[in-house]
């Protein structure tokens, strides 16, 4: 089973600033590896795949990079909407599906 | 447009069993996947189980592997999770989800979740 790892769990930045989650997997996963957005009480959003394409509707301040095993979610210019938890998924060997534990996003 | 709608969550006893639905549309339900994934309070997302798209192949998470048994009917456009001997670990929202592509395992479309509680 790959593990996921995100970091950090807790991140709080000023509106307007930029915010970089990282995510971390056991495995290699090519570029197979998506984010999501959740935020309470709703389900998860799909904002980016394959590691670095925006899913329709996630707004340009979303970025991703990375491959093989270290990947970066980026937000710039924080706005206070984006203030929710972060998962990153690995499909690359599967099954499992597996998931990070999820970093929170806090807008000072 | 894709609507994922879940049915039959509730307040189960530790031992019993629940089957839950999801009811599909805005797609061509019999060319996709379907997953289930579970998200206890206050926790992370987990991976439950798949079927695919013609419903022969079938994937289980090993934490709950043998009490579990996806199924799909395609003329009804809907998912199902029989869920067996059912534990207080097995507390969660489970979310029925589909694949953007069907070649790309990262899940576009979710439903709202429906709250499994095991309780006595």
């Amino acid at each position: 089973e790959i593990v996921m790892t995100q970091s950090p769990a807790t991140l709080s930045v000023s509106p307007g600033e930029r915010a970089t989650l990282s995510c971390r997997a056991s495995q290699s996963l090519n570029s197979n590896l998506a984010w999501y957005q959740q935020r309470p009480g709703q389900a998860p959003r799909l904002l980016i795949y394959g590691a670095s394409t925006r899913a329709t509707g996630t707004p340009a301040r979303f970025s991703g990079s990375g491959s093989g095993t270290e990947f970066t979610l980026t937000i710039s210019s924080l706005q206070s909407e984006d203030s929710a938890v972060y998962f990153c998924q690995q499909y690359n060997n599967w099954p499992p599906y597996t998931f990070g534990q999820g970093t929170k996003l806090e807008i000072k | 447009q894709v609507q994922l709608v879940e049915s039959g969550g509730g307040v189960v006893q530790p031992g019993r069993s629940l089957r839950l639905s999801c009811a599909a549309s805005g797609f061509t339900f019999s060319s996709y996947a379907m997953h289930w994934v579970r998200q206890a309070p206050g926790k992370g997302l987990q991976w439950v189980a798949v079927i695919s798209f013609d419903g022969t192949n079938k994937y289980y998470a090993d934490s709950m592997k043998g009490r579990l048994t996806i199924s799909r009917d395609s003329s009804r456009n809907t998912l199902f999770l029989q869920m067996n001997n059912l534990r207080a670990e097995d507390t969660a929202v489970y979310y029925c989800a589909r694949q953007l592509y069907s070649d790309t395992g990262a899940y576009y479309y979710w439903g709202q979740g429906a709250l499994v509680t095991v309780s006595s």
